[in-house]
């Protein structure tokens, strides 16, 4: 885990304020991903990054946006938050090979 | 579409038993299947895939998995269980070949080993 840092780790917030969640690795990978855990619904893939210059959407995007600020930083913004985007924030990454590599996660509440 | 299915919520075994973790997956052509586990305020941990070759692969702390091709399954088996495996396991999926090294992931199992 300490080859892929998040911050925060925790975070409480209001319906409506803006929010960004970062991650940072030190491993060299040019593959970045960002995904919610929700109960019951396993991970889910919100954005993905393949270099700094690629940036896809993966498959629940709606209410979020990314940005590759280099290749070791992706950050995870949250533009109006909204009560169902109470979930646990994962950032992971990976080389050419498939192995991803997670981070602690972000726990994110929003009143 | 690829997919992967954990059919169980939840498996107990108790402790010094042997212990299996369910998975089958849908994925058109050669799979790449992976397990992770997720321990209490933890991220996921990668314990093992398969990519081709020997249909059991060995992964950390004395799990194994068993691809079978026929069954579109992927079990995660440990022959002795320790308190210390309760966790979640997830099991993913990426399709061979493909242009992305996108996870499919299922909904995850949690693991727990009665002392």
């Amino acid at each position: 885990d300490a080859d892929v840092t998040q911050t925060p780790r925790n975070r409480i917030t209001k319906t409506g304020k803006r929010i960004m969640l970062e991650c940072s690795q030190t491993k060299g990978h040019d593959r970045m991903y960002w995904y919610r855990q929700d109960p019951g619904l396993g991970l889910r893939l919100i954005y993905y990054s393949f270099d700094v210059k690629d940036i896809n959407k993966g498959e629940i995007s709606d209410g979020y946006s990314v940005s590759r600020q280099a290749q070791a930083k992706f950050s995870l913004s949250l533009e109006s938050a909204i009560p169902n985007q109470t979930a646990l924030y994962f950032c992971a990454t990976s080389g050419i090979a498939d192995t991803q590599y997670f981070g602690p996660g972000t726990r994110l509440t929003v009143l | 579409a690829q997919s992967v299915a954990q059919p169980e919520d939840q498996v107990n075994v108790a402790e010094g038993n042997p212990l299996t973790v369910k998975c089958t997956y849908s994925v058109s052509g050669n799979p790449y299947l992976f397990w992770y586990v997720q321990y209490p305020n933890r991220g996921l941990q990668f314990l093992l895939k398969y990519i081709t070759g020997d249909n059991l692969v060995k992964g950390s702390y004395g799990f194994e998995a068993e691809f079978n091709k026929s069954q579109t399954s992927f079990h995660l088996k440990k022959p002795s269980a320790l308190v210390s495996d309760s966790a979640l396991y997830f099991c993913a999926v990426r399709h061979y070949g493909g242009a992305t090294n996108k996870l499919i992931f299922g909904t995850g199992t949690l693991l727990a080993v009665q002392p």
